[in-house]
């Protein structure tokens, strides 16, 4: 069973230019988390997508967006990209939320996508 | 959803030695998960404990959770080089997933060989 793919692995841009990236969960999971990983501020979780529907979204700027496929692969954009955006963004699935190991949000985690602005 | 912190920030033991982690949070849970990351890469899932639960184990692993201290930790029996990474704790408050998982900045733990 092939696991949560995240694309690209690294990617360099500048500041004011915008960036997609991707994210196919394991199948069968339809739900969808992203999170960036800086080393000052840690691992913080950015939305979760379920359904083609955004059900949380963590304390981002509107720069940051997302959106789900409906074969629940997801891309997350953000646009007019600063140097503090440098950073692993991190994608997560999950079955349906509430319904794994009975009634547990268990994540299975990409390898991550390591961005740097310049 | 809640954010665990987790306690010390930075561990490091000699290869052999047990690793004790902790891990508080503020308000109630449903359970509360651990999961490792190595240098650079996703988290992996390690284990969970549901409310009603107050000890787990899972291999070299035994997880405690006391719900009156809002507090869980993390033990690593034997441990190995390999157990060189971040370990993070979640607090999942929601019945089953209604918030996303946040995460707190993780215990560093190096095993020296």
């Amino acid at each position: 069973k092939a696991g949560v793919t995240q694309t690209p692995r690294y990617l360099i841009k500048t500041r004011g230019q915008q960036v997609t990236l991707s994210c196919s969960p394991i199948s069968g999971h339809r739900s969808v988390s992203w999170y960036q990983q800086t080393p000052g501020q840690g691992l913080q979780f950015l939305f979760e997508y379920f359904s083609e529907t955004q059900r949380n979204k963590g304390n981002f700027p509107g720069r940051f967006s997302g959106r789900q496929f409906s074969n629940s692969r997801s891309e997350m954009n953000v646009s007019t990209l600063e140097l503090g955006d440098s950073a692993l963004y991190l994608c997560a699935s999950s079955l349906v939320p509430g319904q794994g190991l009975a009634g547990a949000n268990v994540l299975t985690f990409g390898a991550g996508s390591r961005l740097t602005v310049l | 959803s809640q954010q665990g912190e987790e306690d010390p920030q930075a561990l490091s033991i000699q290869e052999g030695e047990n690793a004790t982690m902790n891990c508080s949070y503020k308000t109630s849970i449903n359970n509360l998960q651990w999961y490792r990351q190595n240098s650079g890469r996703g988290l992996v899932h390690l284990i969970l404990i549901r409310s009603n639960e107050r000890e787990k184990h899972s291999g070299r692993l035994r997880v405690t959770l006391d719900t009156s201290k809002k507090s869980s930790s993390l033990l690593i029996t034997a441990s190995r080089a390999a157990d060189t990474a971040s370990y993070f704790c979640a607090p999942d408050g929601s019945g089953g997933g209604a918030d996303g998982l946040t995460f707190g900045k993780g215990t560093h733990l190096i095993i020296q060989p």
